[in-house]
């Protein structure tokens, strides 16, 4: 199957400060990656759509400017939690889809702290 | 509108069969499954795009039938690495354009 993959898969950072999540596809190439967000015991929950070389899509309820994603190639998306505050604390995941047949590969997900 | 998966939990001893449901408000273009065991991403199952598809993957199937708006998981003489929680998500609308809604998760403990 596809490979993506995502970096740091562990950040712990303070108040205040932005972290950087990286989402890559390794063997193929994604037109539209997206970014989710799950907090412990629940669901999936969609953040934004992601599409190479336009502005991301966000979901109802997610802060734009809080969550800035950059769509720069066919395979890498990147996601900046900006003034991070201990709510944002969460497990991101990124998932890039195969513009073939249409399935979405998870990258293995990055864990954010925020203290 | 998040779809509704049935049951929330489910309990099997090893080579026992479980079904997990999952059913939408809204007309769908596909339905995907995926498993998640804990402190992982999920990994994908299998995807169905047609009314009435089946699929079948090892010992796990599943069927989606396009006019109820629901789609079944079939998992068959259970191993202890079926263990974990599995979401289906779904594609609205009449294209695919790849944004998926999760349900809320089914989760699934093998016992020996």
């Amino acid at each position: 199957g596809a490979v993506v993959s995502q970096h740091p898969s562990r950040v712990i950072c303070k108040s205040g400060t932005s972290v950087k999540i990286e989402c890559r596809s390794l063997d193929f190439q994604a037109t539209t990656m997206f970014w989710y967000r799950q907090f412990p015991k629940q669901s999936l929950m969609l953040m934004a759509t992601s599409n190479e070389g336009s502005k991301a899509t966000y979901e109802q309820g997610v802060e734009k400017d809080k969550f800035l994603i950059n769509h720069a190639s066919l395979t890498l998306s990147t996601l900046t939690v900006t003034s991070a505050h201990p709510e944002d604390s969460s497990f991101y995941i990124c998932s890039a889809r195969d513009f073939e047949g249409g399935t979405q590969y998870f990258g293995p997900g990055t864990r954010l702290l925020v203290l | 509108q998040q779809p509704v998966q049935s049951p929330q939990a489910v309990i099997l001893r090893e080579g026992e069969d479980a079904v997990i449901n999952c059913s939408s408000s809204k007309a769908l273009y596909s339905v995907h499954w995926y498993r998640q065991k804990h402190g992982e991403a999920p990994v994908f199952l299998m995807i169905l795009l047609k009314g009435g598809e089946q699929k079948g993957h090892e010992k796990i199937s599943a069927s989606f039938n396009e006019k109820k708006q629901q789609s079944s998981l079939y998992l068959t003489a259970s191993q202890l690495s079926y263990s974990g929680t599995y979401f289906c998500g779904t594609a609205g609308g009449s294209s695919n354009t790849g944004k998926l809604i999760f349900g809320q998760g089914t989760t699934l403990q093998v016992k020996p």
